[in-house]
């Protein structure tokens, strides 16, 4: 059973655009929500992560929206670069360590 | 030192070969990771270990076999593996308790002939 659902599988952006990548979850135990990047060849590396008492975080041009009632977390990436070009997973995790993946956006950034 | 390491980098073994990985970290961690990635999938968790104890086997083919021999040090001893066990091998490390940041180390590419 999938624990972390996410969408898109694929997503092409303009140089400049917004990237939007959407969760869902269905364990209300849950209370960690990071995001993670990951370039071919090397391992993840923590990009953004929200606990459920806030609704919004943002650092730099990376934002996570959360929205506990309907149990949705979504990245969006704000004036998208070509270097953005990844695989972004999504992950939730509750205390005792283990953490439930999405299973991947592989995003590409058009110049 | 936020860095996690891993050696080897690239590994390519026969089935009947014996072989390790090893991951090491610095930041005073104290719960450990493996996770094995295939090309275009999420990490599977493989084990946790907790305080240099197995606290979690996800069902993993005896094959693999964990090692923490100190709170720095993760190792995978690898034996008959098959080949469809090709994949990105990664140690993570994190704080215990309250749930946190997991530090991926850049893996280790395995190939099985």
């Amino acid at each position: 059973q999938q624990q972390v659902k996410q969408s898109p599988q694929s997503l092409i952006v303009q140089k400049g655009g917004i990237s939007i990548i959407n969760c869902a979850y269905e364990n209300t135990a849950f209370d960690y929500f990071p995001w993670y990047q990951q370039f071919p060849g090397k391992g993840p590396a923590l990009l953004i992560a929200i606990r459920p008492d806030v609704s919004e975080k943002k650092e730099g041009r990376f934002t996570i929206s959360f929205n506990k009632s309907a149990k949705q977390f979504s990245l969006h990436i704000m004036d998208s670069q070509p270097g953005d070009s990844a695989t972004y997973f999504c992950a939730a995790s509750w205390t005792g360590n283990q953490f439930y993946f999405g299973t991947g956006t592989s995003l590409t950034v058009i110049p | 030192d936020t860095e996690v390491t891993q050696t080897p980098k690239h590994l390519v073994m026969g089935m009947t070969n014996k072989k390790s990985l090893k991951c090491e970290q610095h930041m005073g961690h104290r719960a450990m990771y493996w996770y094995k990635q295939k090309a275009k999938k999420p990490p599977e968790l493989m084990f946790v270990y907790s305080y240099e104890k197995l606290s979690i086997n996800e069902s993993v083919p005896s094959r693999f076999s964990p090692e923490c021999p100190n709170s720095s040090l993760l190792n995978l001893h690898l034996h008959a593996l098959q080949p469809e066990d090709s994949a990105l091998y990664l140690c993570a490390s994190s704080h215990t308790g309250a749930t946190n940041e997991q530090f991926f180390g850049p893996g280790t590419r395995l190939t099985v002939l």
